[in-house]
This record gives structure tokens, sequence and C-alpha cells, in this order.
């Protein structure tokens, strides 16, 4: 089944604890992207790949870092978490990000920073 | 600043009345147009794409487009419980990723 999958779905951690969140997708995609959605704010972009060892910031990237190593992971990091960064957490993919392409959400991943 | 708004709602509607939710965004350069529908705690479901002016029609939806008024609407007809959801309109420029809008809270009366 073609899908986005993302790691772990619920997380509760600690200011200044290092995380990280896992996304695959098994589509032979290659533009991946971080999403965050906040109650009034809405999605908004984070980073995004067009493809591997190519990121790029998006709207929101202070406090992430990102890499893609691999086509199918793109993993993101939070070094130090702080508690703004407290929100559901959405990565995507499409097959180039060019255009007129479907983008597949994962799951989620709800984030608690205390 | 790319923009796209949304009428936050909450946005009722009778059981099969025809919903219509609506969108405007600022960037003239705007190329692709897409409505996600999302259900409270779960990722963003695509509906409709439109890439041309005027209508498109997928079933109970139609999406509309007028890039002159920077404009995008969708339809939803004989509408059901089950399209109570979150609405969110997104737009796309070449390369660049999705703007999304805030999203319209539809909730449809039974």
């Amino acid at each position: 089944e073609a899908q986005v999958t993302q790691n772990p779905r619920y997380l509760i951690t600690v200011t200044g604890k290092k995380l990280t969140v896992t996304c695959s997708q098994n589509m032979n995609h290659e533009y991946m992207s971080w999403y965050r959605q906040d109650p009034g704010l809405g999605l908004r972009q984070i980073y995004y790949s067009m493809n591997v060892e190519v990121t790029d910031k998006g709207d929101v990237p202070e406090g992430y870092k990102v890499s893609r190593k691999e086509k199918r992971n793109f993993p993101l990091i939070l070094e130090s978490p702080s508690p703004n960064q407290t929100s559901l957490y959405f990565c995507a993919s499409s097959l180039s990000g060019l255009g007129r392409e479907t983008q597949y959400f994962g799951p989620g991943t709800r984030l608690l920073v205390l | 600043q790319k923009e796209v708004e949304q009428n936050s709602g909450p946005l009722s509607v009778p059981e099969g009345a025809i919903a219509s939710l609506n969108c405007t965004y600022s960037d003239r350069g705007s190329q692709s147009f897409f409505w996600y529908r999302q259900y409270s705690g779960k990722s963003p479901e695509l509906i409709m794409s439109i890439y041309s002016n005027g209508d498109k029609e997928d079933g109970r939806f139609t999406a509309q487009l007028n890039k002159a008024s920077q404009y995008v609407s969708l339809l939803i007809r004989d509408s059901q419980p089950s399209d109570s959801a979150t609405y969110l309109c997104a737009v796309k420029r070449g390369a660049d990723g999705l703007t999304f809008g805030k999203g319209t809270h539809l909730i449809i009366q039974p």
C-alpha cells in the first residue's frame, strides 16, 4: 500500500532534550516536506526536499533541522525543543514537487514539549 | 508574503443542501489550486485540484477557479453528515511548497 509513515505518532518531551521524528514514503517520491499545524495558524511548511541531499527552508524553519540521505526518508530533528514547538506535525511527499501533483500526507505526530 | 484567506466558520448547512466554501489568494503567480478535507486530529486528504479557470466537477464536488479575481471555491452538493470537517484551500506556484489557508469548519446538520 502506497503510504507516508511517521514515527512516533505521539511524543511528550521536556525542553532541551533532542528528538527526531521519522518520515518514510514507499512511493519513490522525490519531493518530501514537513508541516506544522497550530490552532488559528493553519498548516505551515517547515522544510522541504526536492531530492536526496537537497533541502530548503519553508516558512517556519527556526528551531528545526532536516536531512535527506535516502530518497524514502526525511527525518525532522529538534535539537533543543522548546514549548512553542508543541504542535501537530505532518510529513508529506509528492512525485517531483513541481506543479500539478498530489501531495500525500502522513498520519501526523502530536508533540508536546514541557 | 503569499497568503490564502478562508472564512474560518463554522459554516452550518442542512443535510441535502449545497455547501459553498470560498478562498482567496494573494500570489498572482499561483498555478495549482487544491482543496483538502481534514477530520479532527487526522491528516489532510485531497478532495479536488484545479488548474484552469472555470469549473471542475467530481461526483458531488465542484471546484471553481477565477484567476482574475484570485478566487477559488468548492461546492458540495447533497451534503451529508460525513462531509462535516475542516476544508483547507491550498495554492502552489511552480516548485514552491503548498501555501494553505487556515481552513473552514463545515458542519452538516442532519
